[in-house]
């Protein structure tokens, strides 16, 4: 089956600073890879997603970029915000069910 | 809008007592998946339905767990006999069948002591 691994477990940055997580898989098949936030107390929110037929993808302060040949895949989150400060995970899935592998996560700390 | 519910939000139960959770999906989603959370890990898929069809369970899926989403609304999880290692979040998300995009319930939280 699908293994997805992340890193860093845990990540410290000054408020304005750029966090990058990183993200490898091993089933070549996968096609889709969403990155979630989930905040204390809360279930995991989609922050955004690339199909395996795109290189980079990019929201306002958010950017994936996957590297299909080399199975990895990462977030770059630019700005950094106190309120950026949660869990992020990274998962890849396979076109049909969906049903996403997740990585272990990446604690996010943005200090003001 | 209403996103994904679940309820309860928390449940604490004794060792070997059964326990229900429900989940309501985002209405005109066809599309159901339930995860279980452990401390420090990402969410583990359960099982997936696909209307009223429960299409595929993971093998973490015991003989003591059961889902069912009869008319393909709601889905209710229920676990028989728990055991301490049930303690964990359960998380429910819904998608639409067009799409791909999972959207997350708030989670159940279980303890069983």
């Amino acid at each position: 089956g699908e293994n997805v691994e992340q890193h860093p477990s845990t990540l410290s940055v000054q408020e304005g600073d750029s966090a990058v997580i990183k993200c490898t898989y091993s089933d070549s098949a996968s096609n889709y890879f969403p990155w979630y936030k989930q905040e204390l107390g809360k279930g995991p929110q989609l922050i955004i997603d690339i199909r395996s037929n795109v290189g980079e993808k990019k929201d306002q302060r958010i950017a994936v970029t996957l590297n299909k040949t080399a199975k990895h895949f990462s977030l770059h989150i630019t700005e950094t915000q106190p309120e950026d400060s949660a869990v992020y995970f990274c998962a890849a899935s396979l076109g049909g069910s969906y049903i996403p592998t997740f990585g272990r996560g990446t604690s996010l700390i943005v200090h003001p | 809008d209403t996103g994904v519910s679940q309820d309860p939000r928390h449940k604490i139960t004794k060792r070997g007592q059964n326990v229900t959770f429900r989940c309501d999906p985002i209405s005109e989603h066809n599309r159901l998946y339930w995860y279980r959370q452990t401390l420090g890990q990402g969410p583990e898929f359960l099982t997936y339905f696909q209307n009223e069809a429960q299409l595929e369970k993971s093998r973490l899926l015991s003989d003591r767990f059961s889902a069912e989403r009869p008319k393909g609304s709601f889905s209710t999880l229920e676990i028989q006999r728990t055991e301490q290692g049930d303690s964990a979040m359960y998380l429910c998300a819904s998608r639409p069948g067009a799409g791909y995009e999972q959207y997350f319930g708030p989670g159940t939280r279980l303890t069983v002591t």
